[in-house]
């Protein structure tokens, strides 16, 4: 079984301000994707970033990108440029291809971006 | 446009009784999944199926129940046996259950106690 586990229950950054948000995982599998959505106070599940964990390279998405560290089984988000509209749950899933690719999820970090 | 519709947005169930949630999907996805929130957590996998008329059963499957009879549709039913059934609801679906596709999320369905 997977698990995910982010140990940072809350954060907070100043606006334009960077912030990088943990997240460890644990499995066997060999094939499998990591996954940040996002969760505003709206409870919409947002897609952030993605990654493939037989990519070396880390993804990015404009502000946002990730450094997958595959040994060490950590994915941490990094938010550069930190805007007023980034305040949100964030939650860090796994996924892999053997199970049907269900997403296993950590129990989130809540981001607030001060003004 | 293409989406994810999740009715009805609030519900409220009374004690020993069924209550359906509908997810209804234009993507022409073949994968749907039900995860349920609590307060303060993350998602947790109910049921999902991969297929239509087949599905699997999830982390927390008791005391609900699932049909996949079309593509589009994957209602799921929380029934009596469930007996802490307040939680946000959530549905999602993905294409090619054999790529990267991440999952596309609905916009939830708040089911609460009378």
């Amino acid at each position: 079984a997977q698990t995910v586990t982010q140990s940072q229950p809350e954060m907070s950054v100043q606006e334009a301000e960077t912030v990088t948000l943990s997240c460890t995982y644990d499995t066997s599998e060999n094939n499998y994707y990591l996954f940040w959505y996002k969760q505003p106070p709206s409870r919409q599940m947002i897609l952030v970033i993605r990654q493939e964990a037989y990519k070396q390279q880390n993804a990015t998405e404009n502000r946002f990108s990730v450094n997958f560290q595959k040994a060490a089984k950590s994915f941490s988000l990094k938010i550069s440029d930190s805007q007023l509209g980034d305040t949100a749950m964030y939650f860090c899933a796994f996924a892999a291809e053997t199970s049907g690719s269900r997403l296993t999820f950590g129990e989130g970090t809540q981001l607030t971006v001060n003004p | 446009d293409g989406g994810i519709t999740q009715s009805p947005k609030y519900l409220f169930r009374k004690e020993g009784q069924n209550v359906t949630l509908s997810c209804e999907q234009n993507l022409n996805h073949d994968a749907m999944y039900w995860y349920r929130q609590d307060p303060g957590q993350g998602l947790r996998l109910i049921y999902y199926s991969q297929i239509v008329n087949d599905f699997q059963k999830g982390d927390i499957a008791e005391g609900y129940s699932v049909s996949r009879e079309k593509k589009e549709s994957f209602p799921l039913t929380v029934t009596s046996a469930q007996k802490n059934p307040t939680a946000f609801y959530l549905c999602a679906s993905r294409t090619d259950r054999y790529s990267n596709q991440p999952q596309h999320f609905g916009d939830g369905t708040r089911l609460s106690i009378l």
